[in-house]
């Protein structure tokens, strides 16, 4: 069974671009979430999807958003891109059944570099 | 407000003793704790949860330990081997939440040959 597979892997832009990173789900898995990973913060919460509807969102601004497909792929936007916004961006997937316990399974990442 | 947290940056151990990470967490409701481990260049992948009616979970050479009261859960790895070296995350989530996993920042495990 293949992992989730995140693409770009690396990307690098500049201030006020956007950015969109792409993130296929296991095959039968339904939700997909984004994680941001900065150094010294572990991993932050960005927004959860499941069956093309957002579930869940983290405190991050408009700025950041994301959207499932009926496929269960998914994507993720920054636009007007900030240097804070650098970091590893990390998208999971489960099933999404109501009983979930937690565990994700995650894809290598989308590393961003803002300069 | 961090509702996870590890204080712990870093931790090295010399291999076959025993590695234990700490983790505290503010949230009383949280109903399942999950530890995952990363590696460079790699995806964090789940290692071992506990539910919070129980206060240890047992898998191979990882236990897990939860204290409700002290809201305090660790992680012990005996013995410890070099291929542990990792960054470990710790994480909670409620069961109402979905997958929205809230994680900690991460402790730095070397473990020494």
């Amino acid at each position: 069974k293949a992992g989730v597979t995140q693409t770009p892997r690396y990307l690098i832009k500049t201030r006020g671009q956007q950015v969109t990173l792409s993130c296929s789900p296991i095959s039968g898995h339904r939700s997909v979430s984004w994680y941001q990973q900065t150094p010294g913060q572990g991993l932050q919460f960005l927004f959860e999807y499941f069956s093309e509807t957002q579930r869940n969102k983290g405190n991050f601004p408009g700025r950041f958003s994301g959207r499932q497909f009926s496929n269960s792929r998914s994507e993720m936007n920054v636009s007007t891109l900030e240097l804070g916004d650098s970091a590893l961006y990390l998208c999971a997937s489960s099933p999404g059944d109501r009983g979930q316990t937690g565990e994700l399974f995650f894809g290598e990442g989308s590393r961003l570099t803002v300069l | 407000d961090q509702q996870v947290k590890q204080n712990s940056p870093s931790l090295s151990v010399q291999e076959g003793r025993i590695s234990i990470l700490n983790c505290d967490y503010t949230n009383s409701m949280f109903d399942y704790f999950l530890w995952y481990k990363k590696y460079p260049a790699e995806g964090p992948t789940f290692l071992i949860s506990i539910s919070s009616i129980k206060d240890k979970n047992e898998d191979g050479r990882f236990t897990v330990f939860l204290n409700k009261s002290a809201k305090h859960l660790s992680l012990h790895i005996v013995p410890s081997q070099p291929g542990d070296s990792a960054v470990y995350f710790c994480a909670a989530k409620k069961k109402t939440s979905y997958d929205k996993v809230i994680f900690g920042p991460g402790t730095s495990l070397s473990v020494i040959p």
